[in-house]
């Protein structure tokens, strides 16, 4: 079994500032990662993922994740966020062997509303 | 290609009464999977449909939920009767046969039982 920590439930920064979300993990076995976004009013949408080599991932609009297996955590950042970044974002598991029942299952924290103010 | 399509987008309903969720995949996607998030709270795995098969449904929360994926392709999701506890967003994702990870996701269905 898997279990996600999304340490923020929420955070607000302003525009153009750094802004870093957190996420820890717990599993038995060895996990896919993943981070998905929900705009208002829209549906989940994937951000990134990390399946496997480089540790670090970026998704199309400046944000990134690293995998960290020591300490358990993907946690995502961005430089500098935009207006348009304001969203509630989902850290994600899945357990990698195709062979388990659940293995295609995801396992969700519960989600950090990222707000970005002018 | 177009995505998954959920609908209704919004369901309000007395407790008590039955709803029923639909859900078209992406189109050749036999995986198919039903989540729902209630209340603010982490989005939860109902079940997995690979065709018409379910392949796991250890989350369908008690036997007032009934789903269904006719000929492998669109899904259904039963409520009845609905209680209160049963007010929040319910996901519909899709992935090709074979694919473990990174599916594609709905825009769901909000249901409001009052």
């Amino acid at each position: 079994a898997q279990s996600v920590t999304q340490l923020d439930s929420q955070v607000p920064v302003f525009e153009e500032a750094p802004v870093e979300l957190r996420c820890n993990y717990s599993s038995s076995v060895s996990v896919y990662l993943f981070w998905y976004v929900q705009y208002p009013n829209q549906g989940l949408q994937l951000l990134l993922k990390y399946l496997s080599g480089s540790t670090l991932v970026e998704s199309i609009n400046g944000f990134e994740a690293e995998f960290n297996k020591s300490q358990t955590s993907f946690h995502l950042r961005k430089p500098s966020v935009h207006i348009s970044d304001t969203a509630e974002y989902f850290c994600a598991v899945s357990a990698r062997n195709p062979q388990e029942t659940s293995g295609s299952r995801l396992t969700f924290g519960e989600g950090t509303q990222l707000t970005v103010n002018p | 290609e177009a995505g998954v399509t959920q609908f209704p987008s919004h369901s309000v309903i007395e407790k008590g009464q039955t709803v029923t969720l639909r859900c078209d995949p992406i189109s050749g996607h036999d995986n198919l999977y039903w989540y729902r998030r209630v209340m603010g709270k982490e989005i939860k795995f109902l079940l997995h449909f690979v065709k018409e098969s379910k392949q796991d449904e250890s989350g369908m929360p008690n036997n007032r939920f009934l789903a269904e994926r006719t000929g492998g392709t669109y899904s259904t999701l039963k409520v009845q009767p609905a209680e209160l506890e049963d007010s929040g967003v319910y996901f519909c994702a899709s992935s090709p046969l074979g694919r473990n990870y990174g599916y594609t996701f709905g825009s769901g269905t909000r249901l409001t039982v009052v």
